[in-house]
């Protein structure tokens, strides 16, 4: 049973570029989750894809943007890219069963902005 | 607002003695907790949650969780450190109310010494 996948594992742009990053869910999971953590923070929530539109959003730019797939896989897209964003993007999967969902971490994209 | 505090930034313990990561937090109405574990460039391992119900928690590799709604505290703890228990741990928390964002915190790094 494979876990959430990502990809590309490493990215590196310079400033004003765009950037697409790559997740599948693990299987059986139909809730995609994008979070992105800097370095010696916890991750921070970017939104959160169901049913291929987004259900929940956080403090984020619309710079930031996503799209989901009929196949549940996801995609997120950062435009006009700024040195701030250089950080691990983490991709996380889950199973809407009321409110109980666990979501469940992929290895991430390390993305870095020169 | 939902928000998590890890009052330490590190956690040194020796090999074989029990060790205790703290995590408080603040949400609006019952709150989902979790636990998480993440490794040298690697995403976040689920190790635990709380939803409901008996309010000490078993989870993945002889970790536990103890919710205290008084304290609004959900510890970590192991009877029994070892020495590839050393990670960088987070707390999060998911209100009851809110369809999927997930507040983390700050995380905890965990030395086990030999």
């Amino acid at each position: 049973d494979a876990g959430v996948t990502q990809s590309p594992t490493h990215l590196i742009k310079t400033r004003g570029q765009q950037v697409t990053l790559r997740c599948s869910p693990k299987s059986g999971h139909d809730t995609v989750s994008w979070y992105q953590q800097a370095l010696g923070q916890g991750p921070q929530f970017i939104f959160q894809y169901y049913e291929e539109e987004e259900r929940q959003r956080g403090n984020f730019p619309d710079r930031f943007s996503g799209h989901q797939f009929p196949n549940y896989s996801s995609e997120l897209n950062v435009n006009a890219l700024l040195l701030g964003d250089s950080a691990l993007y983490l991709c996380a999967s889950s199973l809407v069963q009321g409110r109980e969902e666990t979501q469940y971490f992929g290895p991430g994209t390390r993305l870095l902005v020169l | 607002a939902q928000s998590v505090a890890q009052p330490e930034d590190q956690v040194n313990v020796a090999e074989g003695n029990p060790l205790t990561v703290k995590c408080t937090y603040s949400v609006s109405g019952n709150p989902y907790l979790f636990w998480y574990v993440q490794y040298p460039n690697r995403g976040l391992q689920f190790l635990l949650k709380y939803i409901t119900g008996d309010n000490l928690v078993k989870g993945s590799y002889g970790f536990e969780a103890e919710f205290n709604k008084s304290q609004t505290s959900f510890h970590l703890k192991k009877p029994s450190a070892l020495v590839s228990d050393s990670a960088l741990y987070f707390c999060a928390v998911r209100a009851y109310s809110s369809a999927s964002k997930i507040i983390f915190g700050s995380g905890t790094r965990l030395s086990i010494r030999p």
